[in-house]
């Protein structure tokens, strides 16, 4: 099993462009959530979803779209990159819930 | 919701002695209570947990304290070692799928 996968690893983006952040898992998990660690602020939960078809929004949702067609790929949008988005983002995923998964993350920088 | 707060921010232990960390949390029908432990520039990994209906659990050199009345539980690692040494941050769910994690401790292990 890869367990939870990010891609990219490594992201610049200028203010304004938009891109997609992926996260897929190979454990059938039901929950997969999406976090963003911010020097001293710990990790802050910004969207998860229950299963296929259903999500919701965490602490810091604004600026982020997530979708969930599959029960694998959970990936998230960032519609219109802001500098206050450069963050190093965690996508995790647990069955039942409990013990979180995460993977390696995504460091983005905004310019 | 659920806030978590999570002291000291830093620790500084020598080798061999024993580091507590400490989380309150404020929703009383949290139940689950994961600690995961993250080295610099790699993921969080869970070290160890508690259910609501246990007052401790312990792993080797690491045990987790749970004082619900209180509100409170802690991190316990005993003749620690400079591979210790990492961010520990501490969580909590009430129901429902999300986690809410505490802003993490820098512990700091001597030799």
């Amino acid at each position: 099993n890869a367990g939870v996968t990010q891609t990219p690893k490594f992201q610049v983006l200028k203010t304004g462009q938009s891109m997609t952040l992926q996260c897929a898992q190979d454990m059938n998990h039901e929950y997969m959530s999406w976090y963003r660690q911010d020097p001293g602020m710990g990790l802050r939960l910004i969207h998860y979803s229950v299963g296929a078809g259903i999500t919701d929004q965490g602490e810091v949702p604004n600026g982020y779209n997530v979708s969930r067609s599959t029960t694998e790929d959970f990936p998230l949008r960032l519609l219109s990159a802001a500098p206050s988005q450069t963050s190093v983002y965690f996508c995790a995923s647990s069955y039942p819930p409990g013990e979180q998964f995460f993977g390696p993350g995504t460091r983005l920088t905004v310019l | 919701g659920e806030n978590v707060e999570q002291h000291p921010s830093t620790l500084s232990v020598q080798e061999g002695d024993s580091a507590v960390i400490k989380c309150t949390y404020s929703d009383s029908a949290s139940n689950y209570f994961p600690w995961y432990k993250q080295e610099l520039g790699k993921r969080p990994q869970l070290i160890i947990d508690i259910r609501s209906n246990v007052g401790e659990k312990k792993d080797q050199r690491i045990a987790v304290t749970l004082n619900k009345t209180a509100k409170h539980f802690s991190l316990h690692i005993t003749e620690t070692q400079p591979e210790d040494s990492a961010v520990y941050f501490c969580a909590a769910k009430a129901g429902g799928y999300a986690l809410n994690f505490g802003k993490g401790t820098s512990l700091l292990v001597t030799p």
